[in-house]
């Protein structure tokens, strides 16, 4: 069962450059969420999408934007990368509000130079 | 947005119970969650309360105090496999899932 998969593991990008983290789930799940985690600050979200065609904005959105174009799909963009984008990145989903439990990705992790 | 606090690290020796306690302050609240999560990879769900008390589940259990915003995670027969970070989240009025930074647990043989 793949559940989330994302892409790329890792990767190293020039700060400036731009760049797209993938999502993909494979549960029909509604709902879908990226968060950041960085060293004692714990998960923090960036972007979520309650269902597809739909997006809204987490606690640390500048810089990041999403689309939700299907079901399955739930990419994260990066225009201009800059050095403190540098984390590792978790891809997430849920059947829905009236479902708690959030499915994670094995996260990205970015480090812009 | 969210006030979540929790210790940042436990230490305790294997066969030993440990609780590790989560406060919080939210805008709206639909459920408190447990997750844990090994270095290096994806938190894992483990428990999750709505309404007041205890949910037992095996070695896991986790109780909830709305009106005192409060909740802890128990952990009892302490194995070396159990040596993780323990993150409380939070579901606010709009189902957005806050986390706290994670309790770090060491369990020492």
């Amino acid at each position: 069962t793949a559940g989330i998969t994302q892409a790329p593991t890792s990767q190293i990008l020039a700060a400036g450059r731009s760049m797209t983290l993938r999502c993909t789930q494979d549960m029909r799940h509604n709902a879908m969420y990226w968060y950041r985690q960085d060293l004692g600050l714990g998960l923090r979200l960036i972007h979520y999408s309650n269902t597809a065609g739909t997006t809204g904005k987490g606690e640390v959105p500048d810089g990041y934007s999403v689309s939700r174009a299907n079901t399955d799909d739930f990419p994260l963009t990066l225009a201009s990368a800059v050095p403190s984008q540098t984390s590792v990145y978790f891809c997430a989903s849920s059947g829905g509000p009236d479902t708690g439990e959030l499915f994670f990705g094995e996260g990205s992790r970015l480090t812009v130079l | 947005g969210q006030n979540i606090d929790q210790p940042t690290e436990m230490t305790a020796t294997e066969g030993a119970i440990v609780q590790i306690n989560c406060t919080y302050q939210t805008s709206g609240f639909n459920g408190l969650f447990w997750y844990q999560q090994h270095a290096g990879e994806a938190p894992t769900f483990l428990s999750y309360n709505v309404l007041d008390g205890l949910e037992e589940k095996g070695r896991f259990s986790s109780f909830l105090s709305r009106s005192k915003g409060y909740s802890y995670l128990l952990l009892k027969e302490l194995q070396m496999k159990d040596s993780a970070s323990y993150l409380c989240a939070v579901r606010d009025g709009d189902y957005k899932l806050s986390f706290g930074a994670g309790t770090t647990v060491t369990v020492r043989a």
